[in-house]
């Protein structure tokens, strides 16, 4: 199948600094991006939608500026927590898919973000 | 917002025992559903897309059913296998939005 590679797998930081997530399709072109947020025992909270070449489409309640998202290329995406706080310590994950309506999504590993 | 419902959260069973799954979903606007199987430090894996009401979807020792008017879809494991060890995560999708709504999932943990 399709494979989603996600950079780092887990990360510790600074409170207040920025931590940068990628999100790489290695062998199709992801015209559609997926960022998702994972609390402990809950499920995976659609945080934004992107497509290649457009600006991402944030969930309802889900900072736009704190939570900035790059789909420069049909093959990579970017997350970046900006002035990363305690409460932002999460579990991120991506996925993608070929099409803009989703028939089947990839999903890379997921990032273990711990701010400190 | 779709509120989508996974049971049992967690179970153990034995290695060979058969077992099942239920995930509940509003069945207004259905346009798929998708399961998930996702291993400890590993991508979650495809396992079924199902978009019709009454499809049955079988891959090895486990299958899965769909019940698109009544919004429920059942994901069974035969004989199931210390490697079967996983959450298992069903995702709808809606029509007009095609995003994912996932489960909370079920993990299964399979006692050799």
């Amino acid at each position: 199948g399709a494979v989603v590679s996600q950079h780092p797998s887990w990360v510790i930081c600074k409170s207040g600094t920025s931590v940068k997530i990628e999100c790489r399709s290695l062998d199709f072109q992801a015209t559609t991006m997926f960022w998702y947020r994972q609390f402990p025992k809950q499920s995976l909270m659609l945080m934004a939608t992107s497509n290649e070449g457009s600006k991402a489409t944030y969930e309802q309640g889900v900072e736009k500026d704190k939570f900035l998202i790059n789909h420069a290329s049909l093959t990579l995406s970017t997350l970046t927590v900006t002035s990363a706080h305690p409460e932002d310590s999460s579990f991120y994950i991506c996925s993608a898919s070929e099409g803009i309506i989703v028939t089947e999504a990839f999903f890379g590993q997921g990032t273990r973000l711990t701010v400190v | 917002i779709l509120n989508v419902e996974q049971s049992p959260q967690s179970l153990h069973v034995q290695e060979g025992d058969s077992t099942n799954f239920t995930c509940s979903f509003p069945s207004s606007n259905f346009y798929a559903l998708h399961w998930y199987r996702w291993e400890t430090a590993k991508s979650p894996e495809a396992l079924f897309v199902m978009t019709l009401n009454g499809d049955e979807k079988k891959k090895g020792r486990i299958s899965a059913t769909l019940n698109t008017k009544e919004g429920y879809s059942y994901l069974y494991i035969k004989g199931s296998q210390p490697e079967d060890s996983a959450t298992y995560l069903c995702a709808p999708l809606t029509s007009g939005t095609y995003k994912y709504i996932f489960g909370t999932g079920t993990r299964l943990k399979v006692l050799a």
